[in-house]
């Protein structure tokens, strides 16, 4: 069946630092795919998507490209902040919204 | 206006009582969830109705029950409840059934512990 898998956390970056987290997915047909966050004791948030291949989704700095070759839906930010720790979670959907298992950042000052 | 809501946001109860979440969109779709988030953050699809009506039960014990009134509402009866179900549960809306292309938009989540 579909399946999303995401690199493992925490990952723990200083300020201003370079932010990869990968994904990459399986599935059958042509998926949409997301990228969601939770920041802490709150729930989830829409962070951006893209719709087919080699589209690229950004939001709030982040970026994430579709690569169907490959495939990918790795989520980058040049620069991060301490706001931005959270957990991200990647996702595909075909007939129901699959999760990867979510990647903790832990951004310090 | 939050555009998906549900409460209560914080529950704790003992085993074996009978709890209710409640859940209600205000954007119109015809879709809603219910995903449940484990302790190690692992989100997983219990049910999502339509217009109404079940399309998707993830093999979830017939312990829970959703109701939805209406489309705009899809409200989580958990009968007996287990330690196990000690969850974050969120509730989620999208315009149509068919996911894929569009954005199923999450509530803030019901953090359930059972003692």
């Amino acid at each position: 069946g579909d399946s999303v898998t995401q690199m493992e956390g925490p990952v723990t970056l200083s300020e201003e630092a370079f932010l990869t987290i990968n994904c990459t997915y399986t599935a059958t047909g042509y998926p949409s795919l997301f990228w969601y966050v939770q920041y802490p004791g709150e729930g989830l948030q829409l962070l951006l998507k893209a719709t087919k291949a080699d589209d690229k989704g950004s939001n709030k700095g982040f970026e994430a490209t579709y690569r169907k070759e490959t495939t990918s839906f790795h989520l980058e930010k040049g620069s991060v902040q301490v706001s931005d720790s959270a957990v991200y979670f990647c996702a595909l959907s075909s007939d129901k919204l699959i999760f990867g298992t979510g990647t903790r950042l832990q951004v310090f000052p | 206006d939050t555009a998906v809501s549900q409460t209560p946001k914080y529950l704790v109860t003992q085993m074996g009582n009978d709890k209710s979440i409640k859940c209600e969109q205000n954007l119109g779709h015809d879709t809603m969830y219910w995903y449940k988030q484990d302790s190690k953050k692992f989100l997983k699809i219990m049910f999502s109705y339509n217009n109404k009506e079940l399309i998707i039960n993830e093999t979830v014990p017939n312990r829970f029950s959703p109701k939805s009134p209406d489309k705009a509402h899809l409200n989580l009866h958990i009968n007996s409840l287990e330690l196990g179900d000690s969850a974050v549960y969120f509730c989620a809306s999208s315009q149509v059934v068919h996911v894929s292309g569009n954005t199923i938009y999450f509530g803030e989540g019901s953090w359930l512990t059972v003692v």
